[in-house]
């Protein structure tokens, strides 16, 4: 399957900033989600990273907190925008090659806000 | 009723027994599920993924999917330590939509 690299891995962030995060696949792939999983919860989609036009967002996700960029097959950015302690979470991006397909995922990058 | 189901444990199994993890599912026109491991501070792993009734080995692996009855279990043969870890059941309900997970199962393997 697609090696998936997902940047940074951690990060301490102050209340009110942004961060953008990174996901780099290794081979051109289909679809692109972005995912957060809060401590002992289960994944909750963000939205999905279309390429070449606006992403699909999930019901209490919108545009301006988490705007998405993919400009093409292989690269995603997540940006978690004027951040306060309540976006603490682990934001995954995955991947998956087509339809029906399975997805897999990347490392996950582990945010904290104080 | 929530979407996708699944005992929250922990389940505990000794060593070399099989784990069986049960996963339901509320819409019946769902076509595609999903097992996937998480073991604490990573991210999940796909292990398994079937799409007909019926069962699908792979390894100690083996995915049941019962689609009349709207359930989908993984059994988990000769358990071992190391696959202690949460274990989420996933479905996409066709083919171009967005996969639901479940909140996982915790699965611990007693040495």
């Amino acid at each position: 399957s697609a090696v998936i690299s997902q940047k940074p891995s951690r990060d301490i962030c102050q209340r009110g900033t942004s961060l953008t995060i990174q996901c780099q696949v290794d081979s051109q792939v289909t679809m692109m989600f972005w995912y957060r999983q809060q401590p002992g919860q289960s994944l909750t989609l963000i939205a999905t990273a279309n390429q070449g036009s606006e992403a699909t967002y999930e019901s209490g996700f919108v545009i301006d907190k988490f705007p998405i960029s993919r400009p093409n097959l292989t690269f995603s950015t997540l940006t978690v925008s004027n951040m306060s302690p309540e976006d603490s979470s682990i934001y995954l991006c995955s991947v998956s090659t087509g339809v029906s397909q399975p997805q897999h995922f990347g490392d996950g990058t582990r945010l904290s806000i104080l | 009723q929530k979407e996708v189901e699944q005992n929250s444990g922990p389940l505990s199994v000794p060593e070399g027994a099989i784990a069986s993890l049960n996963c339901t599912y509320s819409d019946r026109g769902s076509q595609s599920f999903f097992w996937y491991r998480q073991y604490s501070g990573k991210s999940p792993e796909l292990i398994m993924f079937i799409y007909s009734n019926g069962d699908k080995e792979d390894g100690r692996f083996t995915a049941q999917l019962n689609k009349a009855s709207q359930y989908v279990s993984l059994l988990i043969r000769d358990s071992q330590p190391s696959d202690s870890a949460t274990y989420l059941c996933a479905l996409m309900k066709t083919s171009y939509d967005k996969v639901i997970f479940g909140p996982g199962t915790s699965l611990s393997v007693i040495p």
